[in-house]
């Protein structure tokens, strides 16, 4: 099990520019998740796929995010346009499909938006 | 919908003192409920969950839960705190049937005095 996998870690970008973020979750794991975490909150879900369909996302995910898991494997989370409010750390999380099959995190990617 | 409470947004507690965080959810049906922990810079770890109305549950690194229905509660308690649980604490709460759209606490930061 090596555990799910995110990259970058950290990502600077000046507003305006475009940022692409990348996770492997668990082999074994046919779901996979992004949340959105600010500093001195909890994590917010953002969307999340079983398999390469995307089944459910949050309102924070607004048109300039998109989430791709082209082939059921690892995912891509594009922000276009960034603006300083997208400053957070993105996490990915990966599970089995089972309802009760909890979560398991990546270490996130920190972006940073000047 | 769902939200969960952490009240406590920092306690500080001496090596080998006892330790409760505390966590109340408001949902109109029993949820599932998750404590995760958040060392600096890096993603989640699952402790412990909780899906089948057990009053008691019993995590990993020595944590447990108790869950009290009636105060809609899920409190973590350790009986012995080391200096390498310091870190930040999140409680979360899964609607009944899943575990993957998780709304989550502010966390509690545990600072551990030597």
């Amino acid at each position: 099990d090596t555990g799910v996998s995110q990259d970058p870690r950290h990502k600077i970008t000046k507003r305006g520019q475009n940022v692409t973020f990348r996770c492997d979750p668990i082999s074994e794991h046919n779901r996979l998740y992004w949340y959105r975490q600010t500093l001195g909150q909890g994590p917010e879900f953002l969307t999340y796929f079983q398999n390469e369909a995307q089944l459910e996302k949050s309102r924070l995910l607004s048109d300039r995010f998109s989430a791709e898991r082209p082939k059921g494997s690892f995912s891509t989370l594009e922000i276009q346009r960034t603006e300083q409010g997208d400053s957070a750390m993105y996490l990915c999380a990966s599970s089995f499909e089972l309802n009760n099959s909890p979560l398991h995190f990546g270490n996130g990617t920190r972006l940073t938006v000047t | 919908a769902q939200s969960v409470t952490q009240p406590d947004i920092h306690i500080t507690v001496s090596e080998g003192a006892s330790l409760e965080l505390r966590c109340n959810y408001s949902y109109g049906a029993t949820p599932y409920l998750f404590w995760y922990v958040q060392s600096p810079g890096q993603g989640l770890q699952l402790l412990l969950k909780e899906f089948s109305g057990d009053t008691l549950v019993q995590g990993i690194k020595g944590f447990e839960a108790e869950f009290k229905r009636s105060q809609s509660s899920f409190n973590l308690r350790k009986p012995s705190v080391h200096w390498s649980d310091a870190a930040e604490y999140f409680c979360a709460v899964g609607l009944t049937g899943t575990a993957s759209k998780l709304t989550f606490g502010t966390g509690t930061r545990l600072q551990v005095t030597l």
